[in-house]
């Protein structure tokens, strides 16, 4: 089915390190993001990216890399992960100016 | 101040009723609203856009107040599966800025 996948589902990490949360979508968009959710904060954008080769910060970038090299990828790269990174993460993509996001089905993430 | 604020709830009402969510934001210059529904453990999902002019589909009714910077969603007869969390959702600059969301239970 067309739409963003996100890998993996759930992940335990110790303190310190690192690891890639994928994400990939087929739809062909240009603008992709991730968002990490946790209770009462809603959504906040960490990362985004308006195409190939083009990143920037969000609201909470600290701890978190990206990059862009395709159209369709956009992993994320936790560098030394902290129990603060304990959170939800979500991937959305969409087309520049659309109406809307798609998100993924979300990556479940504890940090011990 | 929170940048979208929304009632987190929740709002516990028997099926059949009729329910309104308010949210807020602060960005004057904002040009793109929605609003989302999330289930529990599941990815937000796109309800609906938010015109200036409102905007219906089915039972889901959405306006906005830019006056007074105001989002509002009418949920009318309201089913056990409309249970989610509702999401305010409001564009600064080509990003999207999300409510903390507010809560809605329907009971039989």
């Amino acid at each position: 089915n067309a739409g963003v996948t996100q890998t993996p589902k759930f992940q335990v990490l110790k303190t310190g390190q690192s690891m890639t949360l994928q994400c990939a979508q087929d739809m062909n968009h240009e603008y992709m993001s991730w968002y990490r959710q946790d209770p009462g904060m809603g959504l906040r954008l960490i990362h985004y990216s308006v195409g190939a080769g083009i990143t920037d910060q969000g609201e909470v970038p600290n701890g978190y890399n990206v990059s862009r090299s395709t159209t369709e990828d956009f992993p994320l790269r936790l560098l030394s992960a902290a129990p603060s990174q304990t959170s939800v993460y979500f991937c959305a993509s969409s087309a520049l100016g659309g109406a809307g996001y798609t998100f993924g089905s979300g990556t479940r993430l504890t940090v011990v | 101040r929170k940048e979208v604020e929304q009632d987190p709830g929740p709002f516990n009402v028997p099926e059949g009723a009729t329910v309104a969510f308010n949210c807020t934001y602060s960005n004057s210059a904002s040009q793109s609203f929605f609003w989302y529904r999330q289930d529990c453990r599941k990815e937000p999902k796109l309800l609906m856009s938010v015109y200036s002019s409102g905007n219906e589909d089915g039972r889901f009714t959405a306006q906005l107040n830019r006056a007074s910077q105001y989002i509002s969603l009418l949920i009318r007869d309201s089913k056990l599966s409309d249970s989610a969390t509702y999401l305010c959702v409001v564009n600064k600059g080509n990003k999207l800025v999300f409510g903390a969301g507010t809560i809605l239970r329907v009971k039989s």
